[in-house]
């Protein structure tokens, strides 16, 4: 597709469970972000990826948050033993060299119960 | 980092001219300035960004103070479908530069 693409756009999980979150960034863009946005909240930035250098995950609340990106491509937010706190739209973003315009997904709305 | 301070909320009238400021006083020499938008519900939506010089393009235009210290985001014929949140962002100065959000502004646009 033509955006960046999340996916799902909706889950809601039970608190202790894992979750896995998608995001297509896209084509050729090197750099890609992952934030989160609580209910009547801005965006909280968690990790960004630029092209095959190290990940910053400065952004990471907790050991809980990973992400990973393979092939410099398709990234994978994931969340271990998820607690209600962590209810809030994740959303992704990518562009090319960092700090150029940004495109951003639709988000995924995680709720946990 | 280039912190950026922004009025919580504004209303503008359908049709007329929308002026958004931000005071970005701690930017330096080489970082620009982003505004991005968020309507409701949706991903935020990239609408500007500038050094040092303004700029225009098809949704805004972005007039930047001689000193860098402020800016200000101008849509020059409001629509209600312009009812959003605005944010100013510099980026991080760290490793990653990612933008940082701050709280941005509400725009209402009034019929």
């Amino acid at each position: 597709g033509a955006g960046v693409s999340q996916s799902p756009s909706n889950k809601v999980t039970e608190k202790g469970k894992d979750v896995e979150l998608r995001c297509d960034p896209i084509s050729g863009h090197t750099a890609l972000y992952w934030y989160r946005q609580s209910l009547g909240q801005g965006l909280e930035f968690l990790i960004y990826f630029q092209g095959n250098s190290a990940p910053d995950k400065s952004g990471l609340p907790s050991d809980r948050f990973s992400a990973e990106r393979t092939g410099g491509s398709v990234s994978t937010l994931t969340i271990q033993r998820t607690q209600q706190e962590d209810s809030a739209v994740y959303l992704c973003a990518s562009s090319f060299p960092s700090n150029t315009e940004a495109f951003f997904g639709q988000g995924t709305r995680l709720t946990v119960v | 980092d280039a912190k950026t301070t922004q009025p919580p909320s504004m209303d503008c009238a359908e049709g007329r001219a929308a002026n958004l400021p931000c005071n970005h006083s701690t930017i330096s020499g080489n970082e620009y300035v982003y505004w991005y938008r968020q309507i409701h519900s949706q991903g935020p939506q990239y609408i500007i960004h500038g050094l040092k010089n303004n700029e225009t393009n098809e949704m805004a235009s972005l007039i930047i103070t001689e000193d860098r210290k402020s800016s200000t985001l101008i849509l020059p014929h409001a629509t209600l479908r312009d009812t959003a949140v605005y944010y100013c962002i510099g980026p991080s100065s760290g490793s990653a530069r990612q933008l940082t959000f701050g709280s941005g502004t509400q725009l209402t646009v009034l019929p």
